[in-house]
């Protein structure tokens, strides 16, 4: 049973470069979720796309974010011109959501990120 | 707006004593209830959910969890702690309906004393 996958694990950047994250769901999982948990914190909401597309956007996720599933199968979150206040572990979860039934989410390793 | 409270920052137990994490919810509607634990620098891993049925949940690691309407709590229990239980345990809560984005607590650090 392969769960969620994220590469990197870590990254270590300068302000103002890109990073990109990608994240590889369980393989049958219809539904890619992407949080966003700081230092003490629970995991906030960034956004979540049901096959290839992006349904649901968090106001956290600025106009720096960028994410997409193109096939719908893994997904990658892009953040240009990175911030310190970027620093953060970065997470993705998926889902198999079938109608009318619950859905339980499936979080992978993470991407730890830290701007310099 | 949905918010979930865990009023407990860090939690100090014993090995062998019991163990029960606060949670309390604030929701439109009854949500579906869900408990996760985090190691350091990992991912989380499900404990057990509630979405429906006997209010009273079990999970894995002897971990269980009650479902009380009236009190908007979702407390979760382990009669006998072990030392590997330590770790950060995170209460959650996502909607019935539509997009299931899950809205998490602050979390609860557990030490276990041997």
């Amino acid at each position: 049973d392969t769960g969620v996958s994220q590469n990197p694990r870590h990254k270590i950047t300068k302000r103002g470069q890109n990073v990109t994250f990608r994240c590889d769901p369980i393989s049958e999982h219809n539904r890619l979720y992407w949080y966003r948990q700081t230092l003490g914190q629970g995991p906030e909401f960034l956004t979540y796309f049901q096959n290839e597309a992006q349904l649901e956007k968090s106001r956290l996720l600025s106009d720096r974010f960028s994410a997409e599933r193109p096939k719908g199968s893994f997904s990658t979150l892009e953040i240009q011109r990175t911030e310190q206040g970027d620093s953060a572990m970065y997470l993705c979860a998926s889902s198999l959501k079938v109608q009318s039934q619950g859905e339980t989410q499936y979080f992978g390793p993470g991407t730890r990120l830290l701007v310099l | 707006a949905q918010s979930v409270t865990q009023p407990d920052i860090h939690i100090t137990v014993s090995e062998g004593a019991s163990l029960e994490l606060r949670c309390n919810y604030s929701y439109g509607a009854t949500p579906y209830l869900f408990w996760y634990v985090q190691s350091p620098g990992q991912g989380l891993q499900l404990l057990l959910k509630y979405f429906s049925g006997d209010t009273l949940v079990q999970g894995i690691k002897g971990f269980e969890a009650e479902f009380k309407r009236s009190q908007s709590s979702f407390n979760l229990r382990k009669p006998s702690v072990h030392w590997s239980d330590a770790a950060e345990y995170f209460c959650a809560v996502g909607p019935r309906g539509g997009g299931n984005k899950l809205t998490f607590g602050t979390g609860t650090q557990l030490k276990v004393e041997l």
